[in-house]
């Protein structure tokens, strides 16, 4: 089947403006992640949703950072005022959460330039 | 949170040659998974591993919970393997947490 897919891929931004991320889980996937890659670096956890319940938000960097999964499938990563800082790669990740298996699978990612 | 540390963090080989990368992370962790970034940054599934040992391929990994660390063996290694190689663990050991990546072994194999 299809995998998780993220639009746009690429998004340039100036500063100050609000951008919106999507993500696509894989079909019938519980849990759904973000997470900010910065270059040279390993992605870092952002928010997590097990269906529509943001369980985890801990890794929002600022208030200015906002995810939701309003019914539970498709998320939207939005992030307000954007700041030359905010530039990195946006992954999103699905799990099944099959038994006590929690593989992740992830998305292409979401490139932001904040200029 | 669980602490992630990979090494080496760079590796040049010629094609043909075996490479062992190895994955320290601080505490119990009831899952592991390799990943290997490609050129174009995707991340792409290896191993979901938390103890033991699998293959697939030219690639396997092993496991050693007890002692905190993970290897990924890539034997007769090709161009197509260059890229950065990640292992990630769920930050607070449990399973259905967010992951903390270690920062990579960037591994390029030259003709």
């Amino acid at each position: 089947g299809a995998g998780v897919s993220q639009s746009p891929r690429y998004k340039v931004a100036k500063r100050g403006q609000d951008v919106a991320l999507r993500c696509d889980p894989i079909s019938g996937h519980v849990s759904l992640f973000w997470y900010q890659q910065a270059l040279g670096q390993g992605p870092e956890f952002l928010t997590y949703f097990q269906n529509e319940a943001q369980l985890d938000k801990s890794g929002l960097p600022s208030d200015r950072f906002f995810a939701e999964r309003p019914e539970g499938s498709v998320s939207t990563l939005k992030i307000q005022r954007t700041q030359q800082e905010d530039s990195a790669v946006y992954l999103c990740a699905s799990s099944l959460v099959r038994g006590s298996t929690y593989e992740q699978y992830f998305g292409p990612g979401t490139r932001l330039t904040v200029t | 949170g669980i602490q992630v540390e990979q090494s080496p963090p760079d590796l040049i080989l010629q094609e043909g040659a075996n490479s062992t990368l190895r994955c320290n992370f601080s505490d119990s962790v009831n899952n592991l998974q390799w990943f290997h970034q490609n050129p174009w940054g995707q991340l792409i599934n290896l191993f979901y591993i938390p103890s033991g040992t699998k293959q697939n391929g030219r690639l396997s990994a092993t496991t050693v919970a007890t002692e905190r660390y993970s290897l990924l063996y890539i034997s007769s290694s090709q161009t197509t393997d260059s890229g950065v190689y990640f292992c990630a663990v769920p930050y607070s050991g449990g399973g259905a947490d967010g992951l903390t990546f270690g920062k990579g072994t960037h591994l390029i194999i030259q003709p």
